[in-house]
């Protein structure tokens, strides 16, 4: 089946430094994603929706300057965070838009120190 | 790898209770967990169930866990055209959470 994969899993980083997390479409051509944050214990929240060769929009309250989407390309998404701080700490998770439904990666935990 | 399977559409009359079906594969799963999604809109958390409880119910909705099989299931009753959306089911812990692929719940007046 169609599959996202998304890297890196977990990541650490220093506060001020900028952390870029991929996904990438494996077998399928993921024309849109999407990208969303979960905090603890809460629902996942939409970030951001990008589709291939345009810029992305961005759902009210997301700082497009510091969470940069780039979806260059039909099998690659990118969401870069930028400058970090230790409340953008979280679950990040992107998801294709299939014909039939929706596939998901499998999650960034960053966590910003 | 870790993989979720959920039917992709179920049509169910207004009034009728609704059941989605999930089946899992990592047995090492903490929570288990029912997103809903409205369309144009994202993911909402419905409810989840950790992994040593058998059932859990809020209100319209009932979740059963069978670990032994890996299955997991979503009963809405009385189920109102406001419960129209896509339902997904997921399963993990802290680090990674595995989704399935979405259920289109279509309920008919």
């Amino acid at each position: 089946g169609a599959v996202v994969s998304q890297h890196p899993s977990w990541v650490i980083c220093k506060s001020g430094t900028s952390v870029k997390i991929e996904c990438r479409s494996l077998d399928f051509q993921a024309t849109t994603m999407f990208w969303y944050r979960q905090f603890p214990k809460q629902s996942l929240m939409l970030m951001a929706t990008s589709n291939e060769g345009s810029k992305a929009t961005y759902e009210q309250g997301v700082e497009k300057d510091k969470f940069l989407i780039n979806h260059a390309s039909l099998t690659l998404s990118t969401l870069t965070v930028t400058s970090a701080h230790p409340e953008d700490s979280s679950f990040y998770i992107c998801s294709g838009k299939l014909n039939y439904g929706y596939t998901f990666g499998s999650g960034t935990r960053l966590t910003v120190v | 790898g870790e993989d979720v399977e959920q039917s992709l559409f179920l049509s169910v009359r207004e009034g009728d209770s609704s059941v989605i079906n999930c089946t899992y594969t990592d047995s090492s799963s903490t929570y288990l967990y029912w997103y809903k999604q409205e369309p144009g809109a994202g993911l909402q958390l419905l409810t989840y169930i950790f992994s040593n409880m058998d059932m859990k119910q809020d209100q319209r909705l009932t979740v059963l866990l069978n670990k032994k099989d890996k299955h997991l299931s979503l009963r809405i009753a009385d189920t109102q055209t406001g419960d129209s959306a896509i339902y997904f089911c997921a399963e993990g812990g802290y680090q990674k959470v595995t989704f399935g692929i979405g259920t289109k719940l279509q309920v008919i007046p």
